[in-house]
């Protein structure tokens, strides 16, 4: 256990639904971030939240809307999602968005698949 | 462009030694993690290098040398448990975490 939580830890939807990833930690951090990992692929950085305020969107599709409405909740909202996003969706937590030791505690993911 | 290289996968004999070779090339650098990640599972911290040389912490051992911007992870005396992907990332000079696509380790009796 990590002190991170993901829900669902499995989701498949269809190209026209419209779901939410959830992700809660319980370690006090201030910083929240959403990650995609394709198979064989590099980490993605999605989003970054700090103390509540976005302070980084990697060009992400509109279709993914992040939603922070404290620094332990962290949500994903998905809408007319395509088959390429199909992947695992990883929230990670830290002290703080830059300096220092900062290490980043993951939660296990949630495994998304478009049809 | 930003890019962290690492092999693909390894095979290792249990009992053994195996190393983990990562270079990259950052806009700028604040430190260098290795994560190991068991398949399903999230990836867990190993080690934290920001100044040159050896970090060692029991089994696990990780290097390294800003100036040939290379790291890389040293596991000694293998264990099955091992098996896993183990991922190099770069933090840049935006202290964003710059990853690589991660070595699948493969530990064989």
């Amino acid at each position: 256990e990590t002190g991170v939580t993901q829900t669902p830890r499995h989701l498949v939807m269809g190209m026209t639904n419209k779901k939410s990833l959830k992700c809660e930690q319980h370690l006090g951090h201030n910083a929240m971030y959403w990650y995609k990992q394709s198979a064989k692929k590099p980490l993605e950085l999605m989003f970054v939240y700090s103390l509540e305020e976005r302070v980084e969107n990697n060009s992400v599709p509109s279709r993914f809307s992040p939603e922070c409405p404290n620094s332990s909740h962290l949500f994903l909202h998905l809408h007319t999602l395509q088959p390429e996003d199909s992947a695992l969706y990883l929230c990670a937590s830290s002290q703080d968005s830059a300096g220092g030791y900062n290490e980043q505690f993951f939660g296990p993911g949630t495994r998304l698949t478009v049809l | 462009g930003q890019n962290i290289d690492q092999p693909t996968e390894m095979t290792a004999t249990e009992g053994a030694i195996v190393q983990i070779n990562c270079t990259y090339q950052t806009s700028g650098f604040n430190g260098l993690f290795w994560y190991q990640q068991h398949a399903g599972e999230a990836p867990t911290f190993l080690s934290y290098n920001v100044l040159d040389g050896l970090e060692e912490k029991g089994r696990f051992s990780s290097f390294l040398s800003r100036s040939k911007g290379y790291s890389y992870l040293l596991l000694k005396e293998l264990q099955m448990k091992d098996s896993a992907s183990y991922l190099c990332a770069v933090r840049d000079s935006n202290y964003q975490l710059i990853w690589g696509a991660g070595t699948k380790l493969i530990i064989k009796p």
